[in-house]
Parts: structure tokens; C-alpha cells; sequence
């Protein structure tokens, strides 16, 4: 079993539209989650941090549920500039994390 | 705040060839990673520094890479013969330890003719 598992979609939706994104992950040590997001060609870069008790930067909102053990995350009024690969990310509970495989979105006009 | 720093940013080579790949970490920063990410796919841990100590290298190649990071500061990746199948972006990035989270550079684009 992988470590951490995404849908690798695509995910196609119209400018406007609510998306949500899961991420599994199998050791229920894990302590830290995060969500990046890569551009085409580009590097990773760090989205948000998954707490605890949820967390949310403007139209963005990442959660955790530790008993089913995935972290979500939510983009609302989806605009053409959020389309991208969404990489979540996990900690093992030590030093080592682990790297979904990406979702792919595309924002249509 | 200066970013994570690598060069070069492409290298073409042919296969049995060697090459080196070297990475800068943000300032301060304790940990520093080495990952291959090949196309439509996640980033895969190379191995992992802490400090100039390996923490992880469990799937890194042995037979054909390698890597150090001397002084605890800057690092080099090194593949020597390489693959068709090395063909990739090789991306370093560094955290403060190994539980926060990571900044990526930008990158070496490896293409193995």
C-alpha cells in the first residue's frame, strides 16, 4: 500500500465552481500535512499547512480527518489561475515525508 | 529571503555519461532533500540530509548516484553512468527539520539521450 494516495483526476470545472481534493494516507502517526500546488514545468510550491483544526486562507480551506485518515482540500469560486497539479504531502510522524502523486485541475472558462 | 538555489537548470547528456546536479537550501535550513520527479507523477525522496548525516536513502540507486552535503550547507547529486530512464527533474529542496514543511528549487531538467 502506498504511503499516500490521490485521484490523479483530471478534474475539469467551469470558472465559479467549488472543487474538493482528497488525499489518504496510511500511517496513523502522521503529524504533518500539506498541500502544494505545481504549475506546468515548474516547482513545487507550498500552498497551505493541514492543522489540526483545519485551516483557511481566502478561498482555499484544508482540513484532516484523522480517523479516516485524509486530509481535503476545499477551492471555492475557482478561477483560471487555480488550474494546476495539487500535491499533497505527509509527514511519517519522524523526519521523512511522503508525496502524493498529484491531482491534475483544469478551471474552464 | 533568497530561495532554494540549483544549477544547472537543463543538462542534455548521452546515456553512460556522468552528471552532477548541485543545490544551495535556504539559509538556516537543517534538512535538505533530493527528489526525482518524472512527468505526471509526484516527487519521489531520493534521499534526505540532516545536517551532513543521511537520514533516508532508501531508494536512491546506489549502483549509479550519489550524493554528499560536506559542510551541512550546500549539496551535489551525481549519477554516474546514467539511464534513458534517468530522464527527469531533479528537485532539491530544504525545511528547517524534517516534520516542517519544504521549499523546492527550481529544478535540473535531466534529458538521457
Amino acid at each position: 500500500r502506498k504511503e499516500v494516495e490521490q485521484d490523479p483526476g483530471p478534474f475539469n470545472v467551469p470558472e465559479g465552481a467549488t472543487v474538493a481534493f482528497n488525499c489518504t494516507y496510511s500511517n496513523s502517526a502522521s503529524q504533518s500535512f500539506f498541500w502544494y500546488r505545481q504549475d506546468c514545468r515548474k516547482e513545487p510550491k507550498l500552498l497551505m499547512s493541514v492543522y489540526s483544526s483545519g485551516n483557511e486562507d481566502g478561498r482555499f480551506t484544508a482540513q484532516l480527518n484523522r480517523a479516516s485518515q485524509y486530509i481535503s482540500l476545499l477551492i471555492r469560486d475557482s478561477k483560471l489561475s487555480d488550474s494546476a497539479t495539487y500535491l499533497c504531502a505527509v509527514n511519517d510522524g519522524g523526519n521523512q515525508f511522503y508525496f502524493g502523486t498529484g491531482t491534475s485541475l483544469t478551471v474552464i472558462p | 529571503e533568497a530561495g532554494v538555489a540549483q544549477s544547472p537548470r537543463y543538462k542534455i547528456i548521452e546515456k553512460r555519461q556522468s552528471v552532477a546536479f548541485w543545490c544551495n537550501p535556504i539559509s538556516g535550513h537543517a534538512t535538505l532533500y533530493w527528489y526525482q520527479q518524472i512527468l505526471g507523477q509526484g516527487p519521489k525522496l531520493l534521499i534526505q540530509f540532516q545536517n551532513n548525516g543521511v537520514v533516508d536513502d532508501s531508494q536512491l540507486p546506489k549502483d549509479r548516484f550519489s550524493a554528499e552535503r560536506l559542510k551541512g550547507v550546500d549539496s551535489t547529486l551525481k549519477i554516474q553512468p546514467a539511464k534513458l530512464e534517468d530522464s527527469a527533474v531533479y528537485l532539491c529542496a530544504s525545511s528547517w527539520d524534517g516534520a516542517y514543511e519544504q521549499y523546492f528549487g527550481p529544478g535540473t531538467r535531466l534529458t538521457v539521450t
